[in-house]
């Protein structure tokens, strides 16, 4: 069975902290995908890596960063953690084209 | 304009009715088509995949017009273990990305 998985389901972080979100998949699958999702806005892609290394912007990189050290793992970074970054994060993964799939999610929150 | 549109709803239907939801996208590069299903606070998981000729999967009917740039899903004797959002999902070969419609709430009521 497929498996995309994210470290934690839900995480609470102060204002100003370095928030690490890990996500790891098991399918060698070369695409990974970070997204979030608010009410009311959908899902909102963060950035993307196609191969070990590499990474692009999606349509909300401000205030993320991500790294792609192995095959399997895509971490997202937030920096320096915000009150308008609580939201559910999303990791998927897919092969070159195909339809994606996702992890459970982290519930993000940013007192 | 939202490259991917669907009316948020909520559709509000008694078991065994049939709804169908649309969707409509604005770049006629786009090359694939899916129907995501998203349950609440759950991650979305694929429902199916859309074809030109249009595709059947049990109580589920897929569509496409691409001279029109939308999208079908027909859902036939509703349950209510379909109550969820489905997402409408277009894939963009010129980058690479998938673009997600804000999705379509389904409530089905006994």
């Amino acid at each position: 069975d497929v498996k995309v998985t994210q470290s934690s389901r839900y995480l609470v972080k102060r204002t100003g902290e370095k928030v690490f979100l890990e996500c790891v998949q098991d399918m060698d699958h070369e695409n990974m995908f970070w997204y979030r999702q608010d009410p009311g806005l959908g899902l909102r892609l963060i950035y993307f890596s196609y191969d070990v290394k590499m990474k692009e912007k999606g349509d909300i990189p401000e205030g993320y960063s991500v790294s792609r050290e192995k095959k399997e793992r895509f971490s997202l970074i937030l920096e320096s953690a915000s009150t308008n970054q609580t939201s559910m994060y999303l990791c998927a993964s897919s092969p070159p084209g195909g339809f994606q799939f996702f992890g459970p999610g982290t519930r993000l929150t940013v007192l | 304009r939202k490259e991917v549109e669907q009316d948020p709803g909520p559709f509000n239907v008694p078991e065994g009715a049939t709804v169908a939801f649309n969707c409509t996208y604005s770049n006629s590069a786009s090359q694939s088509f899916f129907w995501y299903r998203q349950d609440c606070r759950k991650e979305p998981k694929l429902l199916m995949s859309v074809y030109s000729s249009g595709n059947e999967d049990g109580r589920f009917t897929a569509q496409l017009n691409r001279a029109s740039q939308y999208i079908s899903l027909l859902i036939r004797d509703s349950k209510l273990s379909d109550s969820a959002t489905y997402l409408c999902v277009v894939f963009s070969g010129n980058t690479g990305k998938l673009i997600f419609g804000q999705g379509t709430t389904l409530q089905v009521k006994p």
